[in-house]
């Protein structure tokens, strides 16, 4: 299994909703990292898990909150978004050193409203 | 400050016609240079992954190559499906991957 899955496809959200993005990765991976795409734009990292563990976080606001619940997932709590923040939610997975590439997910279109 | 810059921006070409893309970096104790590919709306690709000058990969009509300080990934003989966004990205002394903003490939028929 060479896969990254990413649920939801697409989310619509009010910007006093509570909801998640999940991520599930079947490779032996221990990095993941949550990586945020707006239009025409590189996608920006926010957040890398390395062996479970919270590594980097590049300072993204705390409506954005992420948890790694066991070494195939990867979650992204969202909590009071504003509707700059709709876009690509990425999620990526690789060996902690990267080495052998980084696979990324489809993605997670989300918008706020 | 690392830095990644790819060029051009956007480029069209014919079926047939090959071209070459550039990626340029700055960065300190660079551990590996990375291009994806892109679809609208997509996860990127993974496409080569590169570690020292003089380097070569290749995969169908794509050949990427590394100097010191800039990659080229060359399209030869492009098809419409070849149409994409290719990104460049390098990875940090800290692993990070730093992406440049991409360069938007459309191949005409």
């Amino acid at each position: 299994d060479t896969e990254v899955t990413q649920t939801p496809k697409h989310l619509v959200m009010g910007m006093t909703n509570k909801k998640s993005l999940k991520c599930e990765q079947h490779m032996g991976h221990r990095a993941m990292y949550w990586y945020k795409q707006k239009a025409k734009k590189p996608p920006e990292l926010m957040f890398v898990y390395s062996y479970e563990k919270l590594s980097i976080n590049e300072s993204v606001p705390s409506r954005f909150s992420p948890e790694c619940p066991n070494s195939s997932l990867l979650n992204l709590h969202l909590h009071a978004l504003q509707p700059e923040d709709s876009a690509l939610y990425l999620c990526a997975s690789s060996q902690p050193t990267g080495g052998t590439g980084y696979t990324f997910g489809s993605g997670t279109r989300l918008t706020v409203v | 400050e690392d830095q990644v810059t790819q060029s051009p921006e956007a480029l069209r070409l014919q079926e047939g016609e090959s071209s070459s893309l550039n990626c340029s970096y700055t960065v300190s104790g660079l551990r590996g240079l990375f291009w994806y590919r892109q679809d609208p709306g997509k996860g990127p690709e993974f496409l080569f992954t590169l570690y020292s000058a003089g380097e070569e990969k290749e995969k169908e009509r794509l050949k990427a190559t590394l100097t010191k300080k800039e990659s080229f990934l060359h399209i030869t003989a492009p098809k419409p499906e070849d149409s994409a966004t290719y990104l460049c990205a390098v990875q940090t002394p800290d692993y990070k991957l730093s992406f440049g903003a991409g360069t938007t490939v459309t191949v005409r028929a």
